[in-house]
């Protein structure tokens, strides 16, 4: 069975600054992939960033990187140069190549200061 | 590209009635449609996953009778909470796959979901 744990309900970041979402995993699959999703107030989940197992290189997206440590199933979400519209539910996820399935983890608010 | 349609955003009704819920993939087909429930401050939780021409399959725990799904078309997907009651209120997300190409690892693509509030 797939977990995905996000121990972080919340997180908070000064606009402009650094700000490190963790998500730890469990499966016992070797084929899988990993996202981020983000979900604003609007509730509509967009995706952030995703992960093949098989990459050793970290993703990256604009602003939005990803620091992926296979070996400790460790996926955290580095946001470089917050802004205000960051702000939003942040969900972590991992899904199987042989099923669609995507299980979420419970997810981090983020919150960003001016 | 890959945009979502989910309707209705929200629909408030007495208990006892049926409800639809449409998701619909507007520039891309989707043999693979999601649906999702989200309590209040809580994740996404996988209700059933909707195949093009065949039967949904349902997760553990989610109540088939309950929740009908149909897959019609590449572009359309329903989910009709029947016989309503207010424990059924809830956030509902639908999300759709892409076919364009092959292998098993497209992104999901999500609707805005519709809130529902059974009275």
């Amino acid at each position: 069975a797939q977990t995905v744990t996000q121990s972080q309900p919340e997180m908070s970041v000064q606009e402009a600054e650094t700000v490190t979402l963790s998500c730890t995993y469990d499966t016992s699959e070797s084929d899988y992939y990993l996202f981020w999703y983000k979900q604003p107030p609007s509730r509509q989940m967009i995706l952030v960033i995703r992960q093949e197992a098989y990459k050793q290189q970290n993703a990256t997206e604009n602003r939005f990187s990803v620091n992926f440590q296979k070996a400790a199933k460790s996926f955290s979400l580095k946001i470089s140069d917050s802004q205000l519209g960051d702000a939003a539910m942040y969900f972590c996820a991992s899904g199987l190549y042989n099923t669609d399935k995507l299980i979420f983890g419970t997810g981090t608010r983020l919150q960003v200061f001016p | 590209g890959a945009v979502v349609s989910q309707h209705p955003s929200w629909v408030i009704c007495k208990s006892g009635t049926s409800v639809k819920i449409e998701c619909r993939s507007l520039d891309f087909q989707a043999t693979t449609m999601f649906w999702y429930r989200q309590f209040p401050k809580q994740s996404l939780m996988l209700m059933a996953t909707s195949n093009e021409g065949s039967k949904a399959t349902y997760e553990q725990g989610v109540e088939k009778d309950k929740f009908l799904i149909n897959h019609a078309s590449l572009t359309l997907s329903t989910l009709t909470v029947t016989s309503a009651h207010p424990e059924d209120s809830s956030f509902y997300i639908c999300s759709a796959r892409s076919t364009g190409r092959t292998g098993n690892n497209q992104p999901q693509h999500f609707g805005d979901g519709t809130r529902l509030s059974i009275l």
